[in-house]
């Protein structure tokens, strides 16, 4: 159980052109997804924590109109980088907390790696 | 400032020994402490939660330690094989709403 699917796998894109992301909770409700990037031999950095049905909650440096989340239902959570950049190019993770879950437990995606030309 | 700390360098050691990785933070007070395993390119998985509560916990081949006095997690691997090798992350949860910080990672090699 508990299992969270990401789609795509890999993309590259142009610089100046969207991306979106998709976080799937396949076989449990998630209240709650959070959305990592992950720079090479570097650690997940938080960007944002995103509830259903309310806007989410990004950190700090984090910019809210490139990074643009939504989370529409229990099961799926988008992430849309707007106008990609190279720098943006990044290992992008989503996890979900399992709703009433007594364990704290994040379940992760397998990750998106993006590529901005 | 806040900081998690995990060894920067990768942990060799030999299939069948206990593998131990370490995790240090400074300026937290987390309610609990997550181990996860990182294979390259794939999302971490879930190993271990200790909450600060708790001293020890196990699972399997698998113990995590908890003081939050010297603020240091332990995690070991016994009768370690090499499909254990990965990169082990400890994450911290501070202030409630299941928000994670993650250290850096522990490559770790078990080698025939």
């Amino acid at each position: 159980g508990a299992v969270v699917s990401q789609h795509p796998s890999r993309v590259i894109c142009k610089s100046g052109t969207s991306v979106k992301i998709e976080c799937r909770s396949l076989d449990f409700q998630a209240t709650t997804m959070f959305w990592y990037r992950q720079f090479p031999k570097k650690s997940l950095m938080l960007m944002a924590t995103s509830n259903e049905g309310s806007k989410a909650t990004y950190e700090q440096g984090v910019e809210k109109d490139k990074f643009l989340i939504n989370h529409a239902s229990l099961t799926l959570s988008t992430l849309t980088v707007t106008s990609a950049h190279p720098e943006d190019s990044s290992f992008y993770i989503c996890s979900a907390s399992s709703a009433g879950s007594s364990t704290d437990t994040q379940y992760f995606g397998p990750g998106t790696r993006l590529t901005v030309l | 400032s806040q900081k998690i700390e995990q060894n920067s360098e990768a942990l060799n050691i030999q299939e069948g020994k206990t593998a131990t990785l370490t995790c240090n933070y400074t300026n937290y007070s987390p309610a609990y402490l997550q181990w996860y395993r990182q294979d390259p390119g794939r999302g971490p998985v879930f190993l271990l939660l200790i909450r600060e509560n708790e001293k020890e916990k196990r699972k399997e081949r698998l113990k995590v330690t908890f003081d939050t006095t010297l603020k240091q997690s332990l995690f070991h691997i016994t009768a370690s094989q090499p499909a254990d090798s990965a990169t082990y992350l400890c994450a911290l949860e501070e202030g409630g709403g299941n928000k994670l910080t993650f250290g850096t990672g522990t490559q770790l090699k078990v080698e025939l």
